[in-house]
């Protein structure tokens, strides 16, 4: 299958900090990349739907101010979580549309730890 | 209650035996039907991939989606210990589009 990747793997900050997580499709080009948060034993949340060229569309209840999302190429996406605290500590990942098979695939995730 | 139900486990199967695996929904409006597996702490993997009512075979995996009863299935069959992992169900209303996920099942295969 198609394949996704996610940079970093796991992040440590401090309170306050703002941290960027980038996400990019290997061998296909992408218009639509899609941002889910998972906490522990709870399923795939999505949290905003990144479209390239233009702004992303947040889910209801996720602060766009908070969590900055730029899909500035075909094959990049980057979401950056602003001012982080504690309870913004998760498992982020994102997904990409392969627009070939209309099938979406999962970066390995980026496991976020603020203290 | 939930667009997609899907019972959490654990579902613990012996090594062999077959995986039976199900997600009800409630809006008509998706027609396009995925199951992922997800090791922890990884990204989820997609296995199946369907948008009509009826079977699709893939190796040891078959998914049945029954569109009437908004009912849709994985089957595992020779299950091995590396298929232990959590398996999700994942649903949309159009091709490419934002996925709405089940709870998932965590499964246990045991040697």
């Amino acid at each position: 299958g198609a394949v996704v990747s996610q940079h970093p793997s796991r992040v440590i900050c401090k309170s306050g900090t703002s941290v960027k997580i980038e996400c990019r499709s290997l061998d296909f080009q992408a218009t639509t990349m899609f941002w889910y948060r998972q906490f522990p034993k709870q399923s795939l949340m999505l949290m905003a739907t990144s479209n390239e060229g233009s702004k992303a569309t947040y889910e209801q209840g996720v602060e766009k101010d908070k969590f900055l999302i730029n899909h500035a190429s075909l094959t990049l996406s980057t979401l950056t979580v602003t001012s982080a605290h504690p309870e913004d500590s998760s498992f982020y990942i994102c997904s990409a549309t392969d627009p070939g098979t209309e099938t979406q695939y999962f970066g390995p995730g980026t496991r976020l730890l603020v203290l | 209650q939930k667009e997609v139900e899907q019972d959490p486990g654990p579902l613990s199967v012996p090594e062999g035996a077959i995986v039976s695996l199900n997600c009800t929904y409630s809006n008509s409006a998706f027609q396009y039907f995925m199951w992922y597996r997800q090791y922890s702490r990884k990204g989820p993997e997609l296995l199946m991939y369907t948008y009509s009512s009826g079977n699709k075979e893939d190796g040891r995996f078959t998914a049945q989606v029954d569109k009437s009863s908004k009912y849709i299935s994985l089957f595992i069959r020779d299950s091995q210990p590396s298929d232990s992992a959590t398996y999700l169900c994942a649903l949309s209303a159009a091709a490419g589009n934002k996925l709405t996920f089940g709870g998932g099942t965590r499964v246990l295969v045991k040697p």
